[in-house]
């Protein structure tokens, strides 16, 4: 049982370039979500779903677009990258709306 | 307005001691409450959840107060293993809210 795992660990991108960031959970949660950490900002939510097919925006979705294909995986994608995308991101899974696990995290820096 | 209010810290205490963090929310409307404990460039993890009648795991109280819309956590007899930062965080319908948490650091 792997949990959440998230790919890369690490990237850096140059302004412009599209990326995706990939998460699985292999627990079978329902709920998925994509979150940024900033210095002084805390964990901001992106996007989540709440299941196979269903997905919607959070805090800050500009510039992210997610999909559900499967209740396994959730991909984010970075359509341009700007530097402002700088951050830690994190996926986290949980069953409904308790506890959420979360992945170790992708460090991107965009140039 | 931020969703959660946390004091940044960081605290600073001595081993054996007790410390207390809180945390205030805006969203009359929040319907559940955790703590998370996060260690430095590490994910996120549940440390408990938070209950209206409060509630008690070990050395860590959970305290909530609807009324005044404030959460909070005891920790007793602090030790090293303890230093991390402290994250509040609530849900409210399908997302989730998390304060920019609490530093604490375990002195010997």
């Amino acid at each position: 049982n792997a949990g959440v795992t998230q790919t890369p660990k690490f990237q850096v991108l140059k302004t412009g370039q599209s990326m995706t960031l990939q998460c699985a959970q292999d627990m079978n949660h329902e709920y998925m979500s994509w979150y940024r950490q900033d210095p002084g900002m805390g964990l901001r939510l992106i996007h989540y779903s709440v299941g196979a097919g269903i997905t919607d925006q959070g805090e800050v979705p500009n510039g992210y677009n997610v999909s559900r294909s499967t209740t396994e995986d959730f991909p984010l994608r970075l359509l341009s990258a700007a530097p402002s995308q700088t951050s830690v991101y994190f996926c986290a899974s949980g069953v409904s709306y308790n506890e959420q696990f979360f992945g170790p995290g992708t460090r991107l820096t965009v140039l | 307005r931020k969703e959660v209010e946390q004091d940044p810290g960081p605290f600073n205490v001595p081993e054996g001691a007790t410390v207390a963090f809180n945390c205030t929310y805006s969203n009359s409307a929040s319907q559940s409450f955790f703590w998370y404990r996060q260690d430095c460039r590490k994910e996120p993890k549940l440390l408990m959840s938070v209950y209206s009648s409060g509630n008690e795991d070990g050395r860590f109280t959970a305290q909530l107060n609807r009324a005044s819309q404030y959460i909070s956590l005891l920790i007793r007899d602090s030790k090293l293993s303890d230093s991390a930062t402290y994250l509040c965080v609530l849900r409210a319908g399908n997302q989730f809210y998390f304060g920019t948490g609490t530093s604490l650091t375990v002195i010997p």
